[in-house]
């Protein structure tokens, strides 16, 4: 099965309110990305938290990394409508060799829609 | 120019049509993907080029050929398709290193669909 499996697969609150969205994954990683897709456009790279990583914050954003659970969360605060978009997680597995050559794997996102 | 662009940003073809995707980067970046995004499906990586040398094909059917001339550009050509290819594909760069994958820029995609 995938190695991210976001949850919940689709969030609706209001504006002002937090978001989280949360991944979990199978085999160990280098890294956790996440990532945001508007409609029908390309993703867009919002932080990347690596697997000696705990915490991480950029701007709104908080991410949490849980290796001995093999999870992930991603909180945004105070939310606007400008965040309406598909939130995707990606995990760098950590192969042998110590490098997986560029083959994220992607989650088949959250669907966040904040209402004004 | 900046960031990774790709053109046509919508495509449709008949099943014997034969058309290619192009990808340019203008970020200075050593490797370059494909990703196909399906409705209700994760991001599937297709391809993978570091430094022009493709270095993962993940069990794609050959009726998609890719092509990575130099490592600002990299085309995804097409022949006698099926109309479950009809999808969103995503061409990304990235500064490949020796310890881990970082950041993946993507271009805005070519929607195809597939008659």
């Amino acid at each position: 099965s995938q190695q991210g499996e976001e949850d919940p697969q689709a969030l609706s609150i209001q504006e002002g309110e937090n978001a989280t969205m949360n991944c979990s994954y199978k085999t160990s990683i280098n890294n956790l990305q996440w990532y945001r897709q508007n409609s029908g456009r390309g993703l867009v790279h919002l932080i990347l938290i690596r697997s000696n990583e705990r915490e991480k914050h950029s701007g709104r954003l908080r991410v949490t990394l849980d290796t001995s659970k093999k999870s992930s969360s991603l909180l945004i605060t105070a939310s606007r409508a400008a965040d309406t978009a598909s939130y995707f997680c990606a995990t760098d597995p950590l192969y042998a060799g110590g490098t997986s050559y560029g083959k994220l794997t992607f989650g088949q996102g959250t669907i966040l829609t904040v209402h004004p | 120019e900046t960031g990774v662009t790709q053109t046509p940003r919508h495509l449709v073809m008949g099943m014997t049509n034969k058309k290619s995707l192009k990808c340019e980067q203008h970020l200075g970046h050593n490797a370059m993907y494909w990703y196909k995004q399906s409705a209700k499906k994760p991001l599937e990586l297709m391809f993978v080029y570091n430094f022009k040398e493709q270095t993962e094909n993940n069990s794609v059917p050959s009726r998609f050929s890719p092509e990575c001339p130099n490592s600002s550009h990299l085309f995804l050509h097409l022949h006698t398709l099926q109309p479950e290819d009809s999808a969103l594909y995503l061409c990304a760069s990235s500064q490949y290193g020796t310890s881990d994958t970082g950041e993946l820029f993507f271009g805005e995609g070519s929607r195809l669909t597939v008659l």
